[in-house]
């Protein structure tokens, strides 16, 4: 099973700053995967597919990039709507596996 | 519009049963893989099964070990998620979540249901 490493754990900032968050695979991933936003009461979104491909709708704030096992999800401006728990997920490998969630909060 | 509207959850004591129901609709249900995704309260997401078009190959995660058995009904345009011996470690939001598109290898999760509780305690 391919483990996902998200760090950090959580990350405090202001709107306006950017954030950075991370995932790094026990394997390489190729290009395969994504990130999705989850906000307190409802289900995940997903925001970014093949490492650096938004979803529909999503801002371009929003931006990843990585491959092999190194991946980033860059706010390039936080919004107050930002803050959230992101999720990595791989689609190298059955089963298909996310990581632990970094935290976004307000600062 | 795409929607997923799931149902079926609840209490239910260790070894016991309970079926899950995912609605469909917005969309053309038979020409989707389809998932359900569990998340433990205020823990993080784990695939839990998979199914394709017609309901002829499906996997589970290892964890399932033969309890849950998911099937479809395309004519209904409906998803189900049957789980048996239930245990504490089950207790869970379940997601009925779809493949991102019609390809097979669009295992991206899009979009998902609002999810359903399934509580498993004495």
């Amino acid at each position: 099973e391919i483990v996902l490493t998200q760090s950090p754990a959580s990350l405090s900032l202001s709107p306006g700053e950017r954030a950075t968050l991370s995932c790094r695979a026990s394997q390489s991933l190729r290009n395969y995967l994504a990130w999705y936003q989850q906000k307190p009461g409802q289900a995940p979104r997903l925001l970014m597919y093949d490492a650096s491909t938004r979803a529909t709708g999503i801002p371009a704030r929003f931006s990843g990039s990585g491959s092999g096992t190194d991946f980033t999800l860059t706010i390039s401006s936080l919004e107050p709507e930002d803050f959230a728990v992101y999720y990595c997920q791989q689609r190298t490998q059955w089963p298909l596996t996310f990581g632990g969630g970094t935290t976004v909060e307000i600062k | 519009e795409v929607q997923l509207v799931e149902s079926g959850g609840g209490l239910v004591q260790p070894g016991g049963s309970l079926r899950l129901s995912c609605a469909a609709s917005g969309f053309t249900f038979g020409s989707y893989w389809m998932h359900w995704v569990r998340q433990a309260p205020g823990k993080g997401l784990e695939w839990v099964s998979r199914i394709n078009y017609d309901g002829r190959s499906i996997s589970y995660g290892d964890f399932v070990k033969g309890r849950f058995t998911m099937s479809r009904d395309n004519a209904r345009n409906t998803l189900y998620l049957q789980m048996n011996s239930l245990r504490v470690e089950d207790t869970a939001f379940y997601y009925c979540v779809r493949n991102m598109g019609p390809d097979a290898l669009d295992w991206w999760f899009d979009p998902w249901g609002q999810g359903t509780l399934v509580t498993v305690s004495s």
